[in-house]
């Protein structure tokens, strides 16, 4: 597609549940960055990706989150038993190459209650 | 301190009036990006820069590798341009984007 599309726009689990976030990134775009975005303008990088390949993760909670770009699919970031502290917004942003212009999705909120 | 420092955090103008956000930065850098968000929270990618400037349309994005500061300019200011505008910079091929904290602008008639 021509934009990086994530669903759900809004998602509300209660704590310890499970929470599953996708990103489609845009066609032809290799790079997938998953950021969290927590208060009002604090970013916080968690993992990218080259094609299905992990390419950093070093920002990823090892313990309750995941994330996979599989071929042919939305790429996704899951939360095993959420916590009131995984609330944010979560955005994911594609680029062409490592050193093509990052493209961002729309975002997901994540409300845990 | 941040590896990225923007400034003013807020600002408000008259529509019309010229605005300038600055960003420094403390760190090497591939490339440096300006983000503008919307209180309805999406993203837009403005500008990526490595050297030199750009425009589009009222927008003109400055970067001085030396002196590792960019500056982003609206010209006739208007009020949807009312937006949290974000500097962000990659300190390496493919790597992770590393965010100021955001200037808050509000344009009023």
């Amino acid at each position: 597609g021509e934009e990086v599309a994530q669903t759900p726009k809004h998602l509300v689990r209660g704590e310890g549940q499970k929470a599953k976030l996708y990103c489609a990134p845009i066609k032809g775009h290799s790079y997938v960055f998953w950021y969290q975005q927590v208060l009002k303008n604090e970013f916080k990088f968690l993992i990218s990706f080259q094609n299905e390949n992990v390419f950093d993760e070093t920002g990823m909670p090892k313990e309750r989150f995941s994330a996979k770009c599989l071929p042919n699919s939305p790429c996704s970031l899951e939360i095993q038993a959420t916590k009131l502290e995984d609330s944010a917004v979560y955005f994911c942003a594609s680029s062409q190459g490592g050193t093509g212009q990052a493209f961002f999705g729309q975002g997901t909120r994540l409300t845990v209650v | 301190k941040n590896e990225v420092e923007q400034s003013p955090q807020n600002l408000t103008a008259q529509e019309g009036e010229f605005i300038t956000i600055n960003c420094s930065y403390s760190v090497g850098i591939s490339a440096l990006h300006w983000l503008q968000q919307h209180p309805g929270g999406g993203i837009v990618s403005l500008f990526m820069l490595s050297s030199g400037k750009k425009k589009h349309g009222r927008l003109i994005a400055t970067i001085n590798i030396q002196e590792k500061h960019s500056s982003l300019h609206i010209t006739a200011s208007h009020p949807r341009d009312s937006a949290v505008y974000i500097c962000a910079v990659r300190t390496g091929t493919a790597s992770k984007l590393t965010f100021g904290t955001g200037t808050r602008l509000q344009v009023t008639l």
